[in-house]
């Protein structure tokens, strides 16, 4: 299995407050992706890295900002938390930015209230 | 924008039988992934592919790219392949040509 280690598994957090959600990687591997996974819709990509300190905007990323200071790492921010932002956060990993598998880590659940 | 579209949406079938999930696109792809979520768990990816036929044990994925559309079957189904299988799509682009679909919720009852 690739390793990608998502941290925390589970956050509940109040309305307004800033949540940082951290994705590491021990593959190396040069893309790195955040999405949501709501029900009724697939998954919806949030940022992603295709290198460090080089990252994009996804089909949703309104109220999020992202980081990348080492290959490895790449941390998704929620600035000020809204009850909208619940849901089941995966950060993935590729190689390269097409025809390259995608490996996925278990997620991060959070509850905003 | 890619529509991918899953069918069915949800499938309960019995020990043993062959399974057919099928996903259909929109517009031309470079490659086509079929992933799988068990319950509460994390996301494994089973193929990518951008032509043909792939084969790992007891699971098949095809792919036809002039019909845009794809099937994963699965012989000899086991309870424990009870799980969410969810295709994705790369339209071209870059890293943020990625679209999926919502997901086919299978059971399988012993």
């Amino acid at each position: 299995d690739a390793g990608i280690t998502q941290s925390p598994r589970h956050k509940v957090t109040e309305t307004g407050t800033p949540v940082t959600l951290r994705c590491h990687q021990t593959e190396n591997h040069r893309y790195m992706y955040w999405y949501r996974q709501d029900p009724g819709h697939g998954l919806r990509l949030i940022h992603y890295s295709y290198g460090v300190k080089d990252t994009d905007k996804g089909e949703v990323s309104d109220g999020y900002s992202v980081s990348r200071s080492k290959t490895e790492d790449f941390l998704l921010t929620l600035e000020s938390a809204t009850s909208s932002q619940t849901s089941v956060y995966f950060c993935a990993i590729s190689a390269q930015d097409r025809n390259s598998p995608l490996h996925f880590g278990n997620g991060t659940r959070l509850t905003v209230t | 924008k890619n529509e991918v579209e899953q069918s069915p949406q949800n499938l309960t079938a019995q020990e043993g039988e062959f399974i057919t999930i099928n996903c259909s696109y929109s517009v031309g792809i470079s490659a086509l992934h079929w992933l799988q979520q068990h319950p509460g768990g994390g996301i494994v990816s089973l193929f990518m592919l951008s032509s043909g036929k792939k084969k790992h044990g007891r699971l098949i994925a095809t792919i036809n790219i002039q019909e845009k559309h794809s099937s994963l079957h699965i012989t000899a189904s086991h309870p424990r392949d009870s799980a969410v299988y969810i295709c994705a799509a790369h339209s071209g682009g870059g890293a943020d040509g990625l679209t999926f679909g919502k997901g086919t919720h299978l059971i399988i009852q012993p």
